[in-house]
């Protein structure tokens, strides 16, 4: 049994491309979150995707944005990018649109560099 | 609100030594889940263990244990015996019922010297 799954690994950009984090849900799992973690912080929360829809959006601007396919698979995109958005991009699926958000598994992450 | 507080941003101890992280939330929601996470150097967040609001049992499992208490708003995780494989960023969580985002700390960083 999988689990949650992100690609790429690692990934350095430079200020103002663009990018698209990939996420993979636990088998069983409908319902993905993204997490931004910088660098000596807790993960923050930035969105989450039920039913091919943004359910709710933590406190981060419109570059950011995202995608959830039919297969329950994710993208994160950040447009515009600046330094401060080097960080660990954590996914995290959890099953029954999010109703047990308690049962949330994280992926390995995709940590991202901007120069 | 909710928020989590991990007052400790740093902790050393001697290998053996106990070790207590301690953490605070707050929360209006009578139903909620607090969790712990370990994050070692690799980055990926290891869950170490789910409380719901309604119970306050304290837990063990092996050389770890935890203590909820609803009236300080504490859910606090002590190490007993720590070893160097313990070094590793602790993070606290807090996720309302029904809610779709979880809160974390800052986070306490371990070190655990041999």
């Amino acid at each position: 049994d999988a689990g949650v799954t992100q690609s790429p690994t690692h990934l350095i950009k430079t200020r103002g491309q663009q990018v698209t984090l990939r996420c993979s849900p636990k088998s069983g799992h409908d319902t993905v979150s993204w997490y931004q973690q910088a660098l000596g912080q807790g993960p923050q929360f930035i969105f989450q995707y039920y039913e091919e829809e943004e359910r709710q959006r933590g406190n981060f601007p419109d570059r950011f944005s995202g995608h959830q396919f039919p297969n329950y698979s994710s993208e994160l995109n950040v447009n515009a990018l600046l330094l401060g958005d080097s960080a660990l991009y954590l996914c995290a699926s959890s099953p029954i649109g999010g109703s047990k958000n308690y049962e949330q598994y994280f992926g390995p992450g995709t940590r991202l560099t901007v120069t | 609100a909710q928020k989590v507080t991990q007052a400790q941003t740093e902790i050393s101890v001697v290998e053996k030594e106990d070790v207590t992280l301690d953490c605070v939330y707050e929360t209006r929601d009578t139903t909620y889940y607090l969790f712990w996470y370990k994050q070692p150097p690799s980055g990926e967040l290891v869950f170490l263990i789910r409380r719901n609001s309604f119970d306050e049992q304290n837990e063990i499992s092996g050389r770890y244990s935890w203590n909820f208490q609803k009236s300080t708003s504490s859910f606090n995780f002590t190490i007993t015996a720590s070893q160097v494989v313990d070094s590793a960023v602790y993070f606290c969580a807090l996720s309302e019922a029904g809610g779709f985002k979880t809160i974390f700390g800052a986070g306490t960083r371990l070190f655990v010297k041999a």
